[in-house]
């Protein structure tokens, strides 16, 4: 089973600042890795897929990238609404699909 | 609107089974998983269903208390889990990779709350 390690696990940012998440991978996974976000009450919403592709409808302030064990995602420009928790998941091997244990990023 | 409508809430006591369901209208060809979140906990795989309902396959730690079915007339899945425990309080998800060819999740349903409390 891959194991997926996210850090840190709280990111204190202020509106407007720039966060940067990472996941890093036991073995590696090419670019066969998710990242999602999940605001308190909601489903996680898919943001990036193929480590750097962004989904549907995602604004440009969200950036994947890193291949092989070492992935970071990137929120520039922080806003309001970007407030959550964010996990990576990888899709190289399964079963099982395996997700990072999560970033909370909270308001500075 | 596409979408996965998952069954209300539940509260249930140890030892008790409960069943989930997640409609999931035009997706009959596609593999359905489901995925929960315990309070304070990252989110896990359980298990997932492959279009016909003929296979699946669970996640180690459930296996033998878990159960994922189809009923492709209706459109629905469940997801049942046995021996509840108060660990398995959680928010229970269905979800789907909407082209079959990625395996990520691009489309999960609103979530199913399930309590286990004495």
């Amino acid at each position: 089973e891959i194991v997926l390690t996210q850090s840190p696990v709280t990111l204190s940012v202020s509106p407007g600042e720039r966060a940067t998440l990472s996941c890093t991978a036991s073995q590696s996974i090419s670019d066969n890795l998710a990242w999602y976000q999940q605001r308190p009450g909601q489903p996680p919403r898919l943001l990036i897929y193929g480590a750097s592709s962004r989904a549907t409808d995602i604004p440009a302030r969200f950036s994947g990238s890193g291949s092989g064990t070492d992935f970071t995602l990137t929120i520039s420009g922080l806003q309001s609404e970007d407030f959550g928790t964010y996990y990576c998941q990888q899709y190289k091997e399964w079963p099982p699909w395996t997700f990072g244990q999560g970033t909370k990023v909270e308001i500075k | 609107q596409v979408q996965l409508v998952q069954s209300g809430a539940e509260v249930k006591r140890p030892g008790a089974s409960v069943r989930v369901s997640c409609e999931a209208p035009g997706f009959n060809r596609n593999y359905i998983h489901w995925i929960r979140r315990a309070p304070g906990q990252g989110l896990e795989w359980m298990g997932i269903i492959n279009p016909t309902g003929d296979t699946t396959n669970y996640a180690q730690q459930f296996q033998g208390r878990v159960t994922v079915t189809r009923d492709k007339y209706t459109n629905t899945v469940y997801m049942e889990l046995t021996s509840l425990r108060t660990e398995d309080t959680a928010m229970y998800y269905c979800a789907t990779n909407v082209s079959p060819a990625n395996w990520y999740f691009d489309l999960w349903g609103r979530g199913t709350l399930v309590t286990v409390s004495s």
